[in-house]
């Protein structure tokens, strides 16, 4: 069981607005720790798509922004595309467990 | 550009030790960023195993502390691995990853990634 959780799957059709939510607790997300999601294609390494609970690295498309509220943070893609089908991963500091901590991931698949 | 590149057995067996190391390039060990490695099971999340600065200081995962060492070796500019008592459990893509040593940081340069299955 991950620290932090995410649905497993979400899906859209290509030009929709698809969000991912990532629940925390007041340990993590809830207590101020940054939030980062990452971008993982098959077969490769995650990439960081968000830092920072909303900074985009330079290269990722303003179609993805990310935002947080309470104990819970979300990552939002609009204009869907299907070169976006991919998992997509949450990740914070958790000061219980004295680590950094993810979600499970959840699938992207555009319909 | 910083480049990772894990190494290892792709094959341990139940109770022996996994050991992995991470060759850098294109960045020198030095104050200001954090080496580690992160572990996915196939088709599940990713898990933080650990960290270790350039001085050696490491930081684990609690859950894995008691089984997990690293190291540094700045002459090489490499960091290794180990993982004591392996079970089926720790079959995993092992990924080394790099974090700026400034409060919470993402994980921004990640190795390829080396898949370890443990069988007998």
């Amino acid at each position: 069981q991950s620290v932090l959780t995410q649905p497993p799957s979400v899906s859209g059709a290509p030009g929709q607005r698809v969000t991912i939510s990532c629940a925390g607790s007041s340990s993590n997300i809830g207590a101020g720790y940054d939030v980062h999601w990452y971008q993982q294609f098959p077969g490769s390494a995650p990439k960081v798509l968000i830092s920072v609970n909303t900074n985009r690295p330079s290269g990722v498309p303003d179609r993805f922004s990310g935002s947080t509220s309470g104990t819970s943070a979300s990552l939002a893609i609009t204009g869907l595309q299907a070169e976006d089908e991919a998992d997509y991963h949450c990740q914070s500091y958790d000061s219980s467990l004295s680590g950094w901590v993810f979600g499970g991931g959840t699938k992207l698949t555009v319909l | 550009q910083v480049q990772l590149q894990e190494s290892g057995p792709g094959l341990v067996k139940p109770s022996e030790t996994l050991s992995l190391t991470c060759a850098v390039s294109g960045h020198s060990f030095s104050a200001g960023h954090y080496w580690g490695w992160i572990r996915q099971p196939p088709g599940k999340g990713l898990e933080w195993i650990g960290q270790i600065y350039h001085t050696g200081s490491t930081h684990y995962n609690s859950a894995l502390k008691s089984r997990v060492t690293m190291s540094v070796d700045t002459s090489k500019n490499q960091f290794s691995l180990k993982l004591n008592s392996v079970t089926a459990a720790d079959t995993a893509m092992y990924f080394c990853v790099r974090r700026i040593r400034d409060g919470f940081t993402p994980f921004d340069f990640w190795g390829q990634g080396i898949l370890v299955t443990v069988s007998s």
